[in-house]
């Protein structure tokens, strides 16, 4: 079993819906979660980045944490073309070990 | 303004030769990454620098050595390319390792 398992989809969703994208880990030492997007052929820019559980909003993205059931979620309301995008979680470890370990990403089509 | 550069953006190489992708990164960070993307889009740490020290080296062959002569560069020579090298290659930086901010560009490495 990977320690970070994305669906790779591809999603496509018509503009304006609301988009949920998950990651599940089997690590239960990962405690700092991020959610990456890239655009194609661009490197990965950094969304959200979350400590434990609970929620965190920015704008039109939300990232939800899910420890006892490790798993991870970014939603995106109101989504637009202009997100259509992979989109990478990642997470590490806390104290002094820093390597990021990435899901594999979602590729998401948003559709005017 | 670009905060992270890479040169070159693509490398068309034969097997057995060596090259080096040059990194630079203007945001006055302390910490700089290598990392490798293949062809399924996985992206895995290769190396970390904090300070011009390495910190993370994962396991990758000693065909990869990194260099870093201030803490703004840090370059990537491979020697004896393989065919199984082919992959873009990013480098990252960021003010400090907690995680990933900034993303270069990407270099997309073909060997033939």
């Amino acid at each position: 079993q990977k320690e970070v398992e994305q669906d790779p989809g591809p999603l496509s969703v018509p503009e304006g819906a609301i988009v949920s994208l998950n990651c599940t880990y089997s690590n239960s030492a990962f405690q700092y979660f991020m959610w990456y997007r890239q655009y194609s052929r661009k490197g990965p820019e950094l969304l959200m980045y979350t400590y434990s559980s609970g929620n965190k909003e920015d704008g039109r993205f939300t990232a939800q944490v899910d420890k006892s059931s490790k798993y991870i979620s970014l939603f995106i309301r109101d989504s637009q073309p202009s997100d259509s995008a992979t989109y990478l979680c990642a997470m590490r470890r806390g104290g002094s070990n820093y390597k990021l370990t990435f899901g594999k990403g979602t590729l998401l089509t948003v559709n005017p | 303004d670009t905060a992270v550069s890479q040169t070159p953006k693509y490398l068309v190489t034969q097997m057995g030769n060596d090259k080096s992708i040059k990194c630079e990164q203007n945001l006055g960070h302390d910490t700089m990454y290598w990392y490798k993307q293949d062809s399924k889009k996985f992206l895995k740490i290769m190396f970390s620098y904090n300070n011009k020290e390495l910190i993370i080296n994962e396991t990758v062959p000693n065909r990869f050595s990194p260099k870093s002569p201030d803490k703004a560069h840090l370059n990537l020579h491979i020697n004896s390319l393989e065919l199984g090298d082919s992959a873009v290659y990013f480098c990252a930086s960021s003010q400090d390792m907690s995680t990933v901010k900034y993303f270069g560009p990407g270099t997309r490495l073909t060997v033939t």
